[in-house]
């Protein structure tokens, strides 16, 4: 059972170019959602999805873009990457929203680690 | 204001010690809260979720709100060094309660 699968797991790239970063889910899950983590900043939300069609913005959605076209997918672009945004970007995903009627558990990927130069 | 506020760490103990981690909160409209555990160069893991304020326990972890403070504290009795790793606490926020805000995480290492 894969879970939430991210790829590329490491990128580096030049100030100024653009990537996406790739979330995957097999769990069927409604709500998925980007966060970066930096060193004492914590986890922090760029933007999520509620379902298939949807996104919404989070807490750092700038320099970011997302589209969830499918519903196991959810994608991250950076159009135009700049150092700032070196982190590690989390995908996570669960069934419902947290304290509805499950925990609303968040089922994290590895992480994605990204450098911009 | 952060929604959620812990103590950054790092906290460094001895193997078997009790352990006592804490957030506090700013939002009083949703009493429902999350320990999530993460292992360096892991995602993080649901470790505990506890609604309103009381205790909850789980083998070696307790999780405990009091609602008069806004505090949130996990504690690990007789810790062990495959504790070692960031506590981060949680909260459902935003409208609908549809995103979840961490704390910065607090690292923690048992000394064998």
């Amino acid at each position: 059972n894969a879970g939430v699968t991210q790829t590329p797991k490491f990128r580096v790239l030049k100030t100024g170019q653009s990537m996406t970063l790739l979330c995957a889910q097999d769990m069927n899950h409604e709500y998925m959602y980007w966060y970066r983590q930096d060193p004492g900043m914590g986890l922090r939300l760029i933007h999520y999805s509620v379902g298939e069609g949807t996104t919404a913005k989070g807490e750092v959605p700038d320099g970011y873009n997302v589209s969830r076209l499918k519903k196991q997918n959810f994608l991250l672009g950076l159009e135009s990457a700049a150092p700032s945004q070196t982190s590690v970007y989390f995908c996570a995903s669960s069934y419902t929203r947290a304290g509805g009627q499950d925990t609303g558990e968040l089922f994290f990927g590895e992480g994605s680690r990204l450098t911009v130069l | 204001q952060k929604e959620v506020e812990q103590d950054p760490g790092p906290l460094s103990v001895p193997e078997g010690a009790i352990v006592s981690l804490n957030c506090t909160y700013s939002n009083s409209a949703f009493q429902y809260f999350m320990w999530y555990r993460q292992y360096s160069r892991k995602g993080p893991e649901l470790l505990m979720y506890t609604y309103s304020s009381g205790n909850k326990e789980d083998g070696r972890f307790t999780a405990q709100v009091d609602k008069s403070s806004k505090y949130i504290s996990l504690f690990i009795r007789d810790s062990q060094p495959s504790d070692s790793a960031t506590y981060l606490c949680a909260q459902p926020t935003g409208g609908g309660y549809q995103k979840v805000t961490f704390g910065t995480g607090t690292k923690l290492q048992v000394i064998p």
